[in-house]
């Protein structure tokens, strides 16, 4: 079983619309998440991280955390053609590593 | 400027040959990590330091050698690179609690022929 894994896309959405994007993880223990965004061709960059269980939410994006269910998920409201890239979710397992899923990859249409 | 630099940003070279490529944070970061990223493979973890002459293998560690003598530096070396090594590296710091992020550098694309 993968450490981290995530909808594998692609995912196609019209300008305005809200894209859902989901994550598992494996370990019961761990405590902290985080979602990246990464260009295509750029490094990942930081959008949200969440560490209790609830919603979090930073301008259009919301971070949701089931820490029973071990189930985080990033919602992007009123999506832009901007928002177009690959998001990457990362999970702090152990020692202060983090583990990251292969990416879903986001396409918004105009 | 303050932040987590790599260099060289685009590498060629030969299969057999030893390549170093760079890493240098400014932020005094206790952690320093290396992943490489492949298409349908994500990011994987080569190898990650928790000080300065502590060093730990991540899951794809096998023809990597890593070094941090310094803290601001992290240098990952090839010992003898193989096509299977091309990809694009990224080196990675954070500091030492587990909700702090992890902050990447601009990657390095290295081509192995």
């Amino acid at each position: 079983q993968k450490e981290v894994e995530q909808n594998s896309g692609p995912l196609s959405v019209p300008e305005g619309a809200i894209a859902s994007l989901n994550c598992t993880y494996s370990d019961r223990g761990s405590q902290s998440f985080f979602w990246y965004r990464q260009y295509s061709g750029k490094s990942p960059e930081l959008i949200m991280s969440i560490y209790s269980n609830g919603d979090k939410e930073d301008g259009r994006f919301t971070a949701q955390l089931n820490k029973a269910s071990q189930y985080v998920s990033l919602l992007i409201r009123d999506s832009q053609p901007s928002d177009s890239a690959t998001y990457l979710c990362a999970v702090n397992i152990r020692d202060y590593k983090l583990s990251f899923g292969a990416g879903t990859t986001v396409t918004v249409r105009a | 400027d303050a932040g987590i630099t790599q260099s060289p940003r685009y590498k060629i070279t030969e299969t057999g040959r030893q390549v170093t490529l760079m890493c240098h944070q400014t932020w005094s970061h206790s952690y320093m990590f290396w992943y490489r990223q492949d298409l349908g493979h994500g990011l994987r973890l080569i190898y990650y330091s928790a000080a300065a002459d502590i060093t730990d293998k991540g899951e794809v560690p096998d023809g990597y050698v890593v070094s941090r003598s310094k803290t601001e530096n992290f240098p990952l070396t090839l010992e003898s690179a193989t096509r299977s090594q091309t990809s694009v590296y990224f080196c990675a710091s954070r500091q030492g609690f587990y909700n702090s992020p992890l902050h990447f550098g601009n990657g390095t694309r290295l081509t192995v022929t």
